[in-house]
């Protein structure tokens, strides 16, 4: 079955101590991308990634990394987590051709909490 | 990013009504305008796309209008049923750095 899968998908933590989410897709997607949810203010992006070793800003990029090491994989890596970075985050992946992402599919969400 | 407004933020409709949902964008270098549907406790998905080339497109009950020279695009939904009742997105952007709308939340009324 195609899809994006997203771990973990709930994670409590406290301000500090790092942490990572893992992101991966088994349909050779060569776009990748990682986006945070908070209410009010929808879908923002994070990073993102065109391709293996090739990563951009998105739109709220501060207090975090990501790698994309191999093509399935794009990880995000929360060094040091604070408050703030409360939220419900989504990977999401496309072919990405043409100029622009094509048609995303998203995974289920994780939804962290830092205290 | 680019400037993207999505209105409105709520609607509320009697099961069979049509509901209009707008989005305008800033980058008149965008070609790709896409509208993602996300159910409760779940990632949105894609539901319908246009590109800049043509005008409208329509898929059973579900339609996108884009008005280039105004910069904006509009998600119709007809005879609406319960179980569109999501928040929708609209991407303005269209190109790898991606602006989404803040989100409608459709309600459709048994």
């Amino acid at each position: 079955e195609a899809q994006v899968t997203q771990n973990p998908r709930y994670l409590i933590t406290v301000t500090g101590k790092k942490l990572t989410v893992t992101c991966s897709q088994n349909m050779n997607h060569e776009y990748m991308s990682w986006y945070r949810q908070d209410p009010g203010l929808g879908l923002r992006q994070i990073y993102y990634s065109m391709n293996v070793e090739v990563t951009d800003k998105g739109d709220v990029p501060e207090g975090y990394k990501v790698s994309r090491k191999e093509k399935r994989n794009f990880p995000l890596i929360l060094e040091s987590p604070s408050p703030n970075q409360t939220s419900l985050y989504f990977c999401a992946s496309s072919f990405g051709a043409s100029g622009n992402t094509g048609e995303l599919f998203f995974g289920e969400g994780s939804r962290l909490t830092v205290l | 990013g680019e400037n993207v407004e999505q209105h409105p933020s709520t609607l509320s409709v009697q099961e069979g009504d049509s509901a209009v949902i707008k989005c305008t964008y800033s980058d008149s270098a965008s070609n790709y305008f896409p509208w993602y549907k996300q159910e409760l406790g779940k990632g949105p998905q894609l539901i319908i796309d246009i590109r800049s080339n043509v005008g409208e497109k329509k898929d059973q009950r579900i339609a996108v209008t884009l008005n280039k020279t105004a910069k904006h695009f509009s998600l119709h939904i007809t005879e609406t049923q319960p179980e569109d009742s999501a928040v929708y997105f609209c991407d303005g952007a269209g190109s790898y750095q991606l602006t989404f709308g803040k989100g409608t939340k459709l309600s459709v009324i048994p």
